[in-house]
C-alpha cells in the first residue's frame, strides 16, 4: 500500500499568480500521476511523472501551464502557473503501488484550489 | 478514444434497498475496470476491480462483473447502508501505464 500526503490542502489565490502543490509518498514508487477534478465533475489526468524522465502530458495540458518535478521516488510537485478562475479545482496526486489485490492506484487527499 | 459512461445521479435510496449503478465503457484491447469511492471529506479509494472478462470484483458487499459482450461493469449491492453514502466512480485502465480514465461519478445518498 501507499500513504500519500499533499500540501497545501487548500488555497485561495489571485489570478495571474502561481501555486506549487507538493506530493509525498511513504514508499518508493515509479509511477506518479496528477489529476484534476473540476467542481462537480470527474477526474481528468493531467500528466504522468516518472522519476528520471520528463513528465508526459495528456491532451489539453502543457508543460508551461503545469510544470512538474519528480526529483526522487517519493516526491513530486505540480505547479499551476498564471492562474485563472478556470483553474479552480481539486488537484490530486496518485501513485501505482503493490497491494494484496495486485497493483492498484492510491490517491492523495487532494489540494482544493480557488482562484479569484 | 477510451471512455467511461456512468448513470447520472444523484441516486437516493432507503436503507436496505438494492443498489445498481450502471457503467459502460469504450476501449481498445482488454482494459482493466475499477470502481472507486469517495466518502464525504475523504480521499478517493479503490472499492473493487476486475482485470479480465467475466471476472467479478467484490468488496464490502459490493460486486461488479466485467461483461465484455455488453462492455459494462455495473456496480451492485444487495442491501445498502447509510454509511454507503458517497460518490462512486467507474474507471478503466487500458495499458500498463497505470493511467485511469474516469466516468463522471454517481452520488449515492442512503436515507435511514
Amino acid at each position: 500500500s501507499a500513504v500519500i500526503s499533499q500540501k497545501p490542502s487548500r488555497d485561495i489565490c489571485q489570478r495571474g499568480t502561481s501555486l506549487t502543490i507538493q506530493c509525498q509518498v511513504d514508499s518508493q514508487v515509479t509511477m506518479m500521476f496528477w489529476y484534476r477534478q473540476q467542481p462537480g465533475q470527474s477526474l481528468t489526468l493531467i500528466a504522468t511523472a516518472n522519476q528520471g524522465s520528463e513528465a508526459t502530458y495528456e491532451s489539453g495540458f502543457v508543460i508551461d501551464k503545469f510544470p512538474i518535478s519528480r526529483p526522487n521516488l517519493t516526491f513530486s510537485t505540480l505547479t499551476v502557473s498564471n492562474m485563472s478562475p478556470e483553474d479552480s479545482s481539486i488537484y490530486l496526486c496518485s501513485v501505482d503501488a503493490a497491494s494484496d489485490r495486485g497493483n492498484e492506484q492510491y490517491f492523495g487527499p487532494g489540494t482544493r484550489l480557488t482562484v479569484t | 478514444g477510451n471512455s467511461v459512461t456512468q448513470m447520472e445521479g444523484p441516486v437516493t435510496l432507503s436503507e436496505e434497498a438494492f443498489l445498481t449503478i450502471n457503467c459502460t465503457y469504450t476501449a481498445t484491447g482488454y482494459p482493466s475496470l475499477f470502481w472507486y469511492v469517495q466518502y464525504p471529506g475523504e480521499g478517493l479509494q479503490l472499492l473493487l476491480k476486475a482485470t479480465k472478462a467475466d471476472d467479478k470484483g467484490s468488496n464490502k458487499g459490493f460486486e461488479a462483473t466485467y461483461r465484455k459482450e455488453t462492455t459494462s461493469f455495473h456496480l451492485e449491492k444487495g442491501s445498502v447502508q447509510v454509511s454507503d453514502s458517497a460518490v462512486y466512480f467507474c474507471a478503466l485502465s487500458s495499458s500498463n501505464t497505470g493511467k485511469l480514465i474516469f466516468g463522471q461519478g454517481t452520488t449515492l445518498q442512503v436515507k435511514p
